[in-house]
């Protein structure tokens, strides 16, 4: 049962431009919601979050929007830069699973220079 | 501060074998959790040991099993691997189990022949 879905495997942007990754989640018990970059031979690294009392939350090039009708979130990142070039993991957490955190698939996010 | 360490970061082992892996949190960090990432799964969650105990558990087979020492590192194990266990298996600890934001290792690379 994947409760966090992100269906794209993969993201290709020009440098400069905005980069727009998906999600969507099924379980509306989910509270806290978080986007994870993941280098090559490296653990993934916090990026940012949302909680659901909100719809937006913003720190530098990276905004985060949540739509909760909608079950959707979304990570954009303005202007995109080559050094963005990683894998990007949405989170979810809360519910009646307790406080596990429960990631998607993840997307590969390309920019080219 | 030192991160979240896992050991060993590659191993290969043959099927029907069994492995141990280990994690030590970050200092002051109680809550640790397990994952394993494969291509296109992105990353499920295993289980999360808090004050030594079980806390949360996921949909894997009992072949995999973990625990948690008092000072908070942590040991998952594998028995009767099979070629499918092959993966990516990463730790993650946060200060308590209703922290939101995981801080991970850089995982433990298990090839299985």
């Amino acid at each position: 049962d994947q409760q966090v879905k992100q269906n794209s495997p993969s993201l290709s942007v020009q440098e400069g431009r905005i980069s727009i990754l998906n999600c969507d989640y099924t379980n509306s018990m989910f509270d806290y919601f978080l986007w994870y970059k993941k280098y090559p031979a490296e653990g993934p690294t916090f990026l940012i979050s949302i909680s659901s009392i909100k719809d937006k939350n913003e720190d530098g090039r990276f905004t985060v929007f949540l739509n909760k009708s909608a079950k959707h979130l979304s990570l954009h990142i303005v202007p995109s830069q080559p050094g963005d070039s990683a894998v990007y993991f949405c989170a979810a957490s809360g519910g009646t699973g307790g406080f596990k955190t429960i990631f998607g698939a993840g997307t590969r996010l390309f920019v080219k220079a | 501060k030192a991160g979240v360490t896992q050991t060993p970061r590659y191993l290969i082992k043959t099927r029907g074998q069994q492995v141990t892996l280990s994690c030590s949190p970050i200092s002051g960090h109680r809550s640790v959790s397990w994952y394993q990432q494969t291509p296109g799964q992105g990353l499920q969650f295993l289980f999360e040991y808090f004050s030594e105990t079980q806390r949360n558990k996921g949909n894997f087979p009992g072949r995999f099993s973990g625990r948690q020492f008092s000072n908070s590192r942590s040991e998952m194990n594998v028995s009767t691997l099979e070629l499918g266990d092959s993966a990516l298996y990463l730790c993650a600890s946060r200060i308590n189990s209703g922290a939101n934001v995981l801080t991970f290792g850089a995982g433990s690379r298990l090839t299985v022949l």
